[in-house]
């Protein structure tokens, strides 16, 4: 079992769509969670980080964590076709070492 | 200049020739880090250098040698690499402090022929 699973997609929406992201994991340790944005040949853009459990919100953006779920999302409202990307979820459980998820491609159909 | 910045952002080498990538951090940060990302895989950690030293190796083939002089400044050098070494290489950085967000560059995309 891998530590970090995440859907690969593509995963297709209307402009204005609600979108979820969601990574699961199986190392009980992890505290700490990333999701990055990563346009098409470029590096990978920091979009939220949380500690721990709970919910964290940035404009259009929440990112919840349930720890006994294991079990990450990342919501997107009023999705954009600009939205259109592979978002990545990272986690790591207090050292250098972040596991990432393999990504999930995004496509906002305008 | 902002952020973290690579150069070169194409490289094309074969596998007898000697090169290097290079990463410079602008946000006053002490750890930096080089990851490979390949096609429909995670990306892989290879070197973390925090405060100067290399605190981390994931058994990487020796063909890969990363030097860093100083926090700002990281390198990895490359000799007589394989075809599957062709990939995405990122580099990072974060305040020295376990769990703190990292924050990558653009990527060097290297093909090797």
């Amino acid at each position: 079992q891998k530590e970090v699973e995440q859907d690969p997609g593509p995963l297709s929406v209307p402009e204005g769509a609600i979108v979820s992201l969601n990574c699961t994991y199986s190392n009980s340790a992890f505290q700490y969670f990333m999701w990055y944005r990563q346009y098409s040949r470029k590096g990978p853009e920091l979009l939220m980080y949380t500690y721990s459990s709970g919910n964290k919100e940035d404009g259009r953006f929440t990112a919840q964590v349930d720890k006994s779920s294991k079990y990450i999302s990342l919501f997107i409202r009023d999705s954009q076709p600009s939205d259109s990307a592979t978002y990545l979820c990272a986690m790591s459980g207090g050292t250098y070492k972040y596991i990432f998820g393999t990504g999930t491609r995004l496509k906002v159909l305008a | 200049e902002t952020g973290v910045t690579q150069t070169p952002r194409h490289l094309v080498m074969g596998m007898t020739n000697k090169k290097s990538l290079k990463c410079e951090q602008h946000l006053g940060h002490n750890a930096m880090y080089w990851y490979k990302q390949s096609a429909k895989k995670p990306l892989e950690l290879m070197f973390v250098y925090s405060l100067e030293e290399r605190v981390e190796n994931n058994s990487v083939p020796s063909r890969f040698s990363p030097e860093c002089p100083n926090s700002s400044h990281l390198f990895l050098h490359l000799h007589t690499l394989q075809p599957e070494d062709s990939a995405l290489y990122l580099c990072a950085s974060s305040v020295e402090k376990v769990g703190n967000e990292q924050f990558f560059g653009p990527g060097t995309r290297l093909t090797v022929l």
